[in-house]
């Protein structure tokens, strides 16, 4: 069972192009992450986000926790192909295991 | 500051053998995780160390062990290798549980 499902699993678009990513579940956490691999590598934590409601800005990227903290979403405006990646949302639930999403490839041409 | 130093990076082995691989965290850091990465199954959690502790434990089978040394240093043992263990193996650190791992590259692992 994936308790953290994200949407979509592949996305490809063109340089300039907005794109928005979910991370959806039904248990409530009480942190969310979002990462960020690329191939040959680990993933890179990019943003931690705590409270329902919260939102967070990195540059280009918009990160927001659901109110009822069971979801999450990432915005990118204006793609670039160094964004190019894949995408994971992982779920704390304070029992000392980070759980993580489906993922959410992204590919961006120039 | 020095990373998450993941060794070896690649590793091919037979199956029925067994591996051992290695992951220095981030000076200061206590807390060692565990993440098996596969194309069908993603992230799966392995387990979790803290001070030498094995604080939680993944749904794996008990062919898969872990342990931390005092330095923090963690190693994770795999036995009877089979052709499904083939994945990237992930360890990440943080100062403590929840604040934002920081993970090593990783090391693959190909069981033929």
């Amino acid at each position: 069972t994936q308790l953290l499902e994200q949407s979509p699993q592949f996305l490809s678009i063109q340089e300039g192009e907005n794109l928005t990513v979910y991370c959806n579940s039904s248990s409530v956490f009480s942190s969310l992450q979002w990462y960020r691999q690329e191939p040959g590598e680990g993933p890179v934590l990019l943003v931690t986000v705590v409270t329902g409601g919260e939102v967070k800005k990195l540059k280009r990227l918009t990160f927001q926790f659901g109110d009822a903290r069971k979801d999450s979403s990432l915005h990118i405006t204006a793609a670039q192909p160094g964004d190019t990646g894949l995408y994971l949302c992982a779920g704390d639930r304070n029992t000392d295991k980070l759980i993580f999403g489906t993922g959410t490839r992204l590919q961006v041409f120039p | 500051k020095a990373g998450v130093t993941q060794t070896p990076r690649y590793l091919i082995k037979t199956r029925g053998q067994q591996v051992t691989l290695s992951c220095s965290p981030i000076s200061g850091h206590r807390s060692v995780s565990w993440y098996q990465q596969t194309p069908g199954q993603g992230l799966q959690f392995l387990f979790e160390y803290f001070s030498e502790t094995q604080r939680n434990k993944g749904n794996f089978p008990g062919r898969f062990s872990g342990r931390q040394f005092s330095n923090s240093r963690s190693e994770m043992n795999v036995s009877t290798l089979e052709l499904g263990d083939s994945a990237l193996y992930l360890c990440a650190s943080s100062l403590a549980f929840g604040g934002g791992y920081t993970f090593g590259s990783g090391t693959r692992l190909t069981v033929v």
